[in-house]
């Protein structure tokens, strides 16, 4: 089942803060999160675990809610390369191969 | 340096032509995956591979073949009987399972026109 991101898109100065959200009908096992620059290829950010256990990028961090039904990605001070579209992946369908993305959040960070 | 090579870069091809598309990576990765791309739907699974001379069907496999003789390449054929080929396709790899503690990597992308 595919996640749902929120906000579709938002738009930041340079410096401010942003969260964005992934949310499943199900508690999930890991949150895989990447960042899209137009017209290239994901780039990994990190990964969260079920423990809460992060892997990955120095400066953004993640975290589930209560249920881990959700997980919101947190990027703090914000600067212009941040700009790109975040996707969210989690484990589905059984295997512990398939990640399904969300349809992403369309992040633009302004000087 | 290793990691994931997909060429073309772009490739145009005429309706009703069969086109394969090239994924290579030198990483030593296990799994490889092809990802559909098309604006506003996210990444779409079409076929992945655990292991060499082994793939399953992903969420949108219609029109779509794959092979894995090796464990260096997964090349994908978008054949005839897909009816909207024109898309960004993306591959990807992993060390292993990907539902615990691994990720996917990407390669840069192959964008197919079909005209």
């Amino acid at each position: 089942q595919q996640p749902v991101q929120s906000p579709q898109a938002v738009i930041l100065r340079e410096g401010e803060d942003a969260v964005i959200n992934c949310s499943s009908s199900k508690a999930l096992y890991s949150v895989h999160w990447y960042r899209q620059k137009h017209g290239e290829a994901p780039v990994f950010l990190m990964i969260l675990l079920k423990g809460g256990e992060q892997k990955g990028h120095e400066k953004i961090s993640a975290s589930f809610n209560e249920k881990k039904q959700q997980s919101s990605l947190y990027l703090t001070a914000s600067q212009l390369s941040y700009s790109g579209t975040y996707f969210c992946g989690t484990p589905s369908g059984g295997s512990n191969y398939k990640l399904t993305f969300g349809k992403g959040t369309l992040l633009t960070v302004n000087p | 340096d290793g990691g994931i090579t997909q060429s073309p870069k772009y490739l145009f091809r005429k309706e009703g032509q069969n086109v394969t598309l090239s994924c290579e990576q030198n990483l030593n990765h296990d799994a490889m995956y092809w990802y559909r791309q098309d604006p506003g739907q996210g990444l779409r699974l079409i076929y992945y591979s655990q292991i060499v001379n082994d793939f399953q069907k992903g969420d949108i496999a219609e029109g779509y073949s794959v092979s894995r003789e090796k464990k260096e390449s997964f090349p994908l054929t978008v054949t005839s009987a897909q009816k909207n080929p024109t898309a960004f396709y993306l591959c990807a790899s992993s060390i292993d399972e990907v539902r615990a503690s691994d990720t996917q990597y990407f390669g840069p992308g192959t964008r197919l026109t079909v005209l």
